[in-house]
């Protein structure tokens, strides 16, 4: 009962071109998303996030973008360096204040030189 | 500034056997969570605290027991490892402001044979 699911497990891109990385959820109490990005033998670091009253949040080369009707974000990486390979895991939680996040599955991104 | 810290990194366990996994934090942050994660799933939240002396369950709490006497400290007590607590744990730490605050420590990898 997965209730955010990242489908790709994995993603290649060439530097400098656009990754695009998908996330769907089932529950519609969820109001809040977040995209966390995690190197080995770390734990997760905050990306960006998004409200439900928004349907576009950026942050430098970082956007997200929220559909409520399909229940699907997407994180768009523009342009994509080495630097960002990377497990990229999407979180969900009803609130911004809500003491549980559901997580994804992740989706390691591996950016070609 | 250390953030969170959590000890040990590695763990092997015999079926049985209890341990303890530490996590501190010197943030003064009133909020800690821990979470597990198994191989290719998402983090799932076993405990959380809003403040010295207060914890509550999460969506998998059982096999594990917490504690919280002071703000820096959230310890996870496991008693009788099983294999199904094989797992990497991970300590996180927030302002009460919101989730996009939650700083993640390192992890902890449990192996229970």
């Amino acid at each position: 009962d997965q209730q955010v699911k990242q489908n790709s497990p994995s993603l290649s891109v060439q530097e400098g071109r656009i990754s695009i990385l998908n996330c769907d959820y089932t529950n519609s109490m969820f109001d809040y998303f977040l995209w966390y990005k995690k190197y080995p033998a770390e734990g997760p670091t905050f990306l960006i996030s998004i409200s439900s009253i928004k349907d576009k949040n950026e942050d430098g080369r970082f956007t997200v973008f929220l559909n409520k009707s399909a229940k699907h974000l997407s994180l768009h990486i523009v342009p994509s360096q080495p630097g960002d390979s990377a497990v990229y895991f999407c979180a969900a939680s009803a609130g911004t204040g809500a003491n549980n996040l559901f997580f994804g599955t992740g989706t390691r991104l591996t950016v070609i030189p | 500034n250390a953030g969170v810290t959590q000890t040990p990194k590695f763990r092997i366990l015999k079926i049985g056997q209890s341990m303890t996994l530490q996590c501190t934090q010197d943030m003064n942050h009133n909020y800690m969570y821990w979470y597990r994660q198994d191989p290719g799933m998402g983090l799932k939240l076993i405990y959380y605290s809003v403040g010295a002396g207060i914890t509550d369950k999460g969506e998998v709490p059982n096999g594990y027991n917490v504690s919280r006497s002071t703000t820096e400290d959230f310890p996870l007590r496991l008693e009788l490892a099983a294999p199904s607590q094989t797992s990497v744990y991970f300590c996180a730490s927030r302002l009460r402001q919101g989730l996009s605050t939650a700083h993640f420590g390192n992890g902890t990898r449990l192996t229970v044979t």
